[in-house]
């Protein structure tokens, strides 16, 4: 009954290189979230995924950021060109398609550090 | 656009003691308020779920109640241990389509032994 699955856990990256990081869902889950939260502050909203589709992606930067959810494995969330700014834990969520009032599923969260 | 509030930023109390979170939200247009603990370095954990027709919820030493009128929701920890250590989040699922959670910057709890 494995839960969110993030990884890597920790991942290092120097300024200018590309960061991909995985989520797999909660098993039989096809909504899947991403937030980021950065030193001391709240978790922020970046994109709602379904299987194959882009649902909202307000809170995330229109440059660099890209997200997608594939038929078949993980969510990628994915930065190209890295800046010390994005240094943050990214946290993935899911849920199940039945009732919007479902609660949220939280992995584990990927920590980012860009030298 | 929802912004979530929580006060204090940081508290410290001895063991035993009862306190309360709080949290507060501007547009009460939500589906539930959900509260979280996080622990340093780790995920978020779920703690309690109230839907926006519901005033309040129950899960062992913790209780949580919503005035979704005023928008404000505390978080009620009866006779703390140090292992209730942890930042204590409150987020809010706006009604709608949209399913994003909104979240407060949390309350750092201490509990000293």
């Amino acid at each position: 009954n494995a839960g969110v699955m993030q990884n890597p856990r920790h991942l290092v990256r120097r300024r200018g290189q590309e960061a991909r990081l995985r989520c797999s869902p909660v098993k039989g889950h096809s909504h899947v979230y991403w937030y980021r939260q950065l030193p001391e502050e709240g978790l922020k909203f970046m994109v709602y995924l379904q299987k194959e589709n882009i649902i909202d992606e307000s809170g995330m930067p229109k440059e660099r950021f890209s997200a997608e959810f594939p038929k078949e494995g993980p969510s990628i969330l994915r930065i190209q060109q890295v800046v010390r700014g994005d240094s943050a834990a990214y946290f993935c969520a899911s849920s199940p398609d039945r009732v919007i009032q479902e609660t949220q599923y939280f992995g584990p969260g990927t920590r980012l550090l860009v030298l | 656009k929802q912004e979530v509030t929580q006060i204090p930023a940081a508290l410290s109390v001895p063991e035993g003691e009862n306190l309360v979170l709080n949290c507060s939200f501007t547009d009460s247009a939500i589906y539930n308020l959900q509260w979280f603990r996080q622990d340093p370095g780790k995920g978020l954990t779920s703690l309690l779920l109230i839907q926006s027709s519901q005033r309040e919820q129950t899960s062992g030493r913790l209780n949580a109640s919503l005035d979704k009128s005023s928008g404000r929701s505390t978080l009620y920890i009866a006779a703390s241990q140090p292992g209730d250590s942890a930042t204590y989040l409150c987020a809010v699922k706006a009604s709608g389509s949209a399913r994003q959670l909104t979240f407060g910057s949390g309350t750092q709890l201490t509990v000293l032994p």
